[in-house]
């Protein structure tokens, strides 16, 4: 049973637009979202997080949006760089419980 | 501060044949998590131990166990390998299991 589910497994952007990756989730008592980048051959890295109280947060040219009733969460980036080509995995979390990940989408950023 | 190291980066075993993997996590940090990546599955959660016990399990068969030492270091063992456990093995650590995880950079094992 996937709780947390990334339908797209990868994404094409153009350098300077906005990447909006998408997360979906089953599980209501979900408190607290995260997300991760990866790039090949390491491991991934926090990127910005989102507790359930909340439906936005910022960080530069990131932000996190979160839509309870939804059960949606996105991860906007603007402006994209190709530096930001990586695969990016959301996750979720139940009271500081284990953390449940997504599938991950592949953002390939064109020069 | 040293990041989360994991040994070794690389493993080629043959079935049967059992694997031990190892996880330095960052200093101070108590809790240790592990993570089977494989392509189209995500990140799949094995356990986490927190200060010598395992406090979290995931959907995984007793073939995979693990461990924490005093020091936090943490093993990982899997016995009799299956061609099916072929993965990127991931060690992350935190403070308290709470806080976001610091992941390792991996141990990509290859099961002939």
């Amino acid at each position: 049973d996937q709780q947390v589910k990334q339908n797209s497994p990868s994404l094409s952007v153009q350098e300077g637009r906005i990447s909006i990756l998408n997360c979906d989730y089953t599980n209501s008592m979900f408190d607290y979202f995260l997300w991760y980048k990866k790039y090949p051959a390491e491991g991934p890295t926090f990127l910005i997080s989102i507790s359930s109280i909340k439906d936005k947060n910022e960080d530069g040219r990131f932000t996190v949006f979160l839509n309870k009733s939804a059960k949606h969460l996105s991860l906007h980036i603007v402006p994209s760089q190709p530096g930001d080509s990586a695969v990016y995995f959301c996750a979720a979390s139940y009271q500081g419980g284990k953390l449940i990940f997504g599938q991950g989408t592949e953002l390939s950023v064109k020069p | 501060k040293a990041g989360v190291t994991q040994t070794p980066r690389y493993l080629i075993k043959t079935r049967g044949q059992q694997v031990t993997l190892s996880c330095s996590p960052i200093s101070g940090h108590r809790s240790v998590s592990w993570y089977q990546q494989t392509p189209g599955q995500g990140l799949q959660f094995l356990f986490e131990y927190f200060s010598e016990t395992q406090r979290n399990k995931g959907n995984f068969p007793g073939r995979f166990s693990g461990r924490q030492f005093s020091n936090s270091r943490s093993e990982m063992n899997v016995s009799t390998l299956e061609l099916g456990d072929s993965a990127l093995y991931l060690c992350a650590s935190s403070f308290d299991g709470t806080s976001p995880l610091h992941f390792g950079n991996g141990t990509r094992l290859t099961v002939t």
